[in-house]
């Protein structure tokens, strides 16, 4: 569906923490998820992704866990750092012809305090 | 390698005026796709192009159109401007506008309506 966002969520960790932020997504037929984050001024910037046929994929820091019995996607990020503070945004691909179009999520705001 | 370059950074217009937004994305990439941000809706598909050719298309009015040019640059046009229409539009592009192929985006154009 449509992104709505209004009120984000808001994540408030400590540096070292490790953080984890949730996303539900709404189409069943979605096959392919994508991670971004957005600093202030800038656009979203790519995190990492993953296919419906996998679970769990990592990257530096990150990893993403992909639940497609209740349609839930989570990204976690270890060792968390000031530079990560940012709006983090899930975003859906529904497969089939929707070639170059990403459904996103309403985005959750992470601050990272020293 | 340049990332994905959005022309003017910031406009100001008032209503009932048309705006053209550029942009170039990364080298090879030949699908480009256009995004509306506001705060209130959040980031909004608006079309994609591949060669030349818009595959897909949003929920917007007729009065937001595009176009794509042979070098795979792209532009977005918007006739009749409404204070509603004041966002960031973002472009994103990716090798093939593939639905399992990572976007890239740019910082985006901060459009204003007076």
């Amino acid at each position: 569906g449509e992104s709505v966002g209004l009120h984000l969520p808001t994540l408030s960790v400590q540096e070292g923490d490790n953080s984890i932020i949730n996303c539900a997504y709404s189409n069943s037929a979605s096959d392919y998820f994508i991670w971004y984050k957005q600093e202030s001024g800038k656009g979203p910037q790519f995190i990492i992704d993953i296919r419906s046929n996998m679970d769990k994929r990592q990257g530096q820091r990150v990893t993403v866990l992909l639940n497609k019995t209740v349609k839930h996607l989570s990204l976690q990020i270890a060792a968390t750092q000031p530079g990560d503070s940012a709006v983090y945004f899930c975003a859906e691909n529904a497969g089939g012809t929707s070639y170059g179009k990403l459904t996103f999520g309403q985005g959750t705001i992470l601050t990272v305090h020293p | 390698k340049a990332g994905v370059t959005q022309t003017p950074r910031y406009l100001i217009k008032t209503r009932g005026q048309q705006v053209t937004l550029s942009c170039s994305p990364i080298s090879g990439h030949r699908s480009v796709s256009w995004y509306q941000q506001t705060p209130g809706q959040g980031l909004q598909f608006l079309f994609e192009y591949f060669s030349e050719t818009q595959r897909n298309k949003g929920n917007f009015p007729g009065r937001f159109s595009g176009r794509q040019f042979s070098n795979s640059r792209s532009e977005m046009n918007v006739s009749t401007l409404e204070l509603g229409d004041s966002a960031l539009y973002l472009c994103a592009s990716s090798r093939e506008g593939g639905t399992s192929q990572p976007q890239h985006f740019g910082d985006g154009t901060r459009l204003s309506i007076l």
